[in-house]
C-alpha cells in the first residue's frame, strides 16, 4: 500500500497563511481529500478533488497539488483553526480503499 | 444524512465486538460507506469499506481476515464484525460515507473500542 506524509505540526500567527503539505506516490494518479479534526471530535472534510471546498468551509481554505504533493493552504488562519488536519488519497494497489497522511498538528499563535 | 455509530466497550483479547453505524436518510443502499479509527492519540487509519455499487469488500491488511464489513439496508445500519480482538485494535471507530468524489464527507460521532485483559 501506499504511503502519505506529512510534517508533523506547523504553527502559525494570527491572520497569517500557513500551508500543511502531502507527499505520497498515489497523489501523481489520486485527488487528496482533507480533513480537520479538533480534539474530542470527529474530522471534517474541509477539502476534496485537491481543491474544492465543501459548503460552510470558509474561503481561506484552497488546495492544490503538483506531482507527489497535495497542499492546503489557510490564507489568514484563525483561532478556529487550530486542530489537526489529515490528507486522504486512494491507493493504487487496489486492495485497499485508500490511506490517511499521518497528520499535521496547526498551531495559531 | 447523518450516522450514529455504536457497539463499542471494553472486551478482552481474542474476543469479538460488533459496531453498528445507522443511517438517517434515504438511498442507504447505494452509499459507499467505511470504517476508519483512530488510536488514542494517533491518527486515522482506514480500516474497511463497502461499495454502493457493486457491494465489494476492502480490508485494511492489519484487520484482514479477522474483521467483517457487512450493512442490512432495510435497516439502513452497517456493520463491522470483529473477531480475535488485539490491543491494538483499541481506538476509536467511526463510520464515514465515501462519495463520488472519493472523499469522506460524513462521519458518525465515533465508538470507543478498548481491547484489555
Amino acid at each position: 500500500s501506499s504511503d502519505l506524509t506529512q510534517d508533523p505540526a506547523v504553527s502559525v500567527a494570527l491572520g497569517q497563511t500557513v500551508r500543511i503539505t502531502c507527499q505520497g506516490d498515489s497523489l501523481r494518479t489520486y485527488s487528496a481529500s482533507w480533513y480537520r479534526q479538533k480534539s474530542g471530535q470527529a474530522p471534517l472534510l474541509v477539502m476534496y478533488a485537491g481543491n474544492h471546498r465543501p459548503s460552510g468551509i470558509p474561503d481561506r481554505f484552497s488546495g492544490s497539488s503538483s506531482g507527489n504533493t497535495a497542499s492546503l493552504t489557510i490564507t489568514g488562519a484563525q483561532a478556529e483553526d487550530e486542530a489537526d488536519y489529515f490528507c486522504y488519497s486512494r491507493d493504487y494497489s487496489g486492495d485497499h480503499l485508500g490511506v490517511f497522511g499521518s497528520g499535521t498538528t496547526v498551531t495559531v499563535l | 444524512v447523518q450516522l450514529l455509530d455504536s457497539g463499542g466497550g471494553l472486551v478482552q483479547p481474542g474476543g469479538s465486538l460488533r459496531l453498528s453505524c445507522a443511517a438517517s436518510g434515504s438511498s442507504f443502499n447505494s452509499y459507499a460507506l467505511s470504517w476508519v479509527r483512530q488510536a488514542p492519540g494517533k491518527g486515522l487509519e482506514w480500516v474497511s469499506g463497502l461499495s454502493g455499487r457493486d457491494r465489494s469488500t476492502y480490508y485494511a491488511d492489519s484487520v484482514k481476515g479477522r474483521f467483517t464489513i457487512s450493512r442490512h439496508n432495510s435497516k439502513n445500519t452497517l456493520y463491522l464484525q470483529m473477531n480475535s480482538l488485539r490491543a491494538e485494535d483499541t481506538a476509536i471507530y467511526y463510520c464515514a460515507n465515501f462519495n463520488w468524489d472519493d472523499a469522506f464527507d460524513i462521519w458518525g460521532q465515533g465508538t470507543m473500542v478498548i481491547v484489555s485483559s
